[in-house]
């Protein structure tokens, strides 16, 4: 079993609809992170996260550390989110990551 | 401040060749990780350099090498190459501990 599961693996919507990414960790960890990374292999970091909740924009992160699952939220998804967003946690200071799958996202105009 | 950058962009070599990669960080920032990204394993990580020294090692057979300059300038090195390391090799710089790592935009290695 993977120490980082990402689902779904793959989510067609359409625009407008509300997007929701699940990641699930089997280690402890001391922050977890979610990161875009479009066609052509640019990666962005969206989110660190140890706790609560974070907002940037339409994206919302989520993370329950007892529950160990985070959650990535896209609001009124557009085509341009299309992309693969990571959920990788850190386990150590030295912030060596630990990566999920991967989940593609496409949004249909 | 300017953001990751890695040279070069795209790279084709052939088999049994050397291949050198470089990434300059984020000014300040003194930690670069490497990572490898293909299709069918994901993202692995490679190494990470701090302060010119190998931190974390990965699990990868000593092809693969690196090194950080006084400047924390890092490069990667791959000897021997073989049509599986054909991928996007992917460098991150860190500054302080518990802050995000930033990605540069990547080099896709293509081994024919």
């Amino acid at each position: 079993k993977n120490e980082v599961e990402q689902s779904p693996q793959n989510l067609t919507a359409q625009e407008g609809e509300f997007i929701t990414i699940n990641c699930s960790y089997s280690v402890g960890i001391s922050a977890l992170h979610w990161l875009q990374q479009h066609p052509g292999g640019g990666i962005v970091s969206l989110f660190m996260l140890s706790s609560g909740k974070k907002k940037h924009g339409r994206l919302i992160a989520t993370i329950n550390i007892q529950e160990k699952h985070s959650s990535l939220h896209i609001t009124a998804s557009h085509p341009r989110d299309s992309a693969v967003y990571i959920c990788a946690v850190g386990v150590d200071s030295n912030y060596q990551l630990i990566w999920g799958a991967g989940t593609k996202l496409i949004i249909k105009p | 401040k300017a953001g990751v950058t890695q040279t070069p962009r795209y790279l084709i070599k052939t088999r049994g060749q050397q291949v050198t990669l470089s990434c300059s960080p984020i000014s300040g920032h003194r930690s670069v990780s490497w990572y490898q990204q293909t299709p069918g394993q994901g993202l692995q990580f490679l190494f990470e350099y701090f302060s010119e020294t190998q931190r974390n090692k990965g699990n990868f057979p000593g092809r693969f090498s690196g090194r950080q300059f006084s400047n924390s300038r890092s490069e990667m090195n791959v000897s021997t190459l073989e049509l599986g390391d054909s991928a996007l090799y992917l460098c991150a710089s860190k500054g302080q501990q518990r802050t995000p790592q930033y990605f540069g935009p990547g080099t896709r290695l293509l081994v024919l």
